[in-house]
């Protein structure tokens, strides 16, 4: 079955540090890659998507992501937390030939000051 | 550019009744997608529609049903409310091409009771 993994519920990371949340893939074919961000009470803000090319995709707030095709990961990444990036992340992925979007379950973020 | 709208952004039925959300997407998007969010189950597909017509639908009961006009606005109708139908409602809108980013309204809070 095709699936979105994000195997950590929640990530704590102190500001001004190095983040990655974690998300891995089972999907056939070369699918599209999503992060959103979601803040409370709030709909889903797009960040990032790999679609083809670099595997090093750069996004909104500083954020970015890197594709491995070979572990079927597109784990998001951030070289200094702040304290504004403590919300919930989403991975997603579109199944090749579809319109069909998969999200992961989520990771919330939680930037110590 | 206006983003994607829902109204209400807040709801409250009783079991049995039956309920109509209502999404605006962003001008000039032609797809509209609806999910469901729970704190148990995260972000669940329930369906999508490009040029009035239902284009991908997911593993819900026939009790939620949806459609869209021609301007593009989709509703959404869930009959015979369950508390299990308690939830954050979503509509997300994008251009329809391959690889297109969905953008997200607020939502729409749905509380049974």
């Amino acid at each position: 079955a095709q699936s979105v993994a994000q195997p950590e519920d929640q990530v704590n990371v102190a500001e001004g540090n190095p983040l990655t949340v974690k998300c891995t893939y089972s999907v056939s074919g070369n699918p599209y890659l999503f992060w959103y961000v979601q803040y409370p009470n709030r709909g889903l803000q797009f960040l990032l998507k790999y679609i083809t090319g670099d595997n090093l995709v750069k996004g909104s707030y500083g954020f970015e992501a890197e594709f491995n095709k070979s572990q079927t990961s597109f784990h998001l990444k951030k070289p200094s937390a702040l304290v504004s990036d403590s919300a919930l992340y989403f991975c997603a992925v579109r199944v090749p030939g579809t319109y069909k979007y998969i999200f992961g379950t989520g990771t919330r973020l939680k930037v110590l000051a | 550019k206006a983003g994607v709208t829902q109204t209400p952004r807040y709801l409250i039925k009783t079991r049995g009744q039956q309920v109509t959300l209502s999404c605006s997407p962003i001008s000039g998007h032609r797809s509209v997608s609806w999910y469901q969010q729970t704190p148990g189950q995260g972000l669940q597909f329930l369906f999508e529609y490009f040029s009035e017509t239902q284009r991908n639908k997911g593993n819900f009961p026939g009790r939620f049903s949806g459609r869209q006009f021609s301007n593009s606005r989709s509703e959404m109708n869930v009959s015979t409310l369950e508390l299990g139908d308690s939830a954050l409602y979503l509509c997300a809108s994008s251009l329809s091409l391959a690889g297109e980013t969905q953008y997200f309204g607020p939502g729409t809070r749905l509380l049974v009771l």
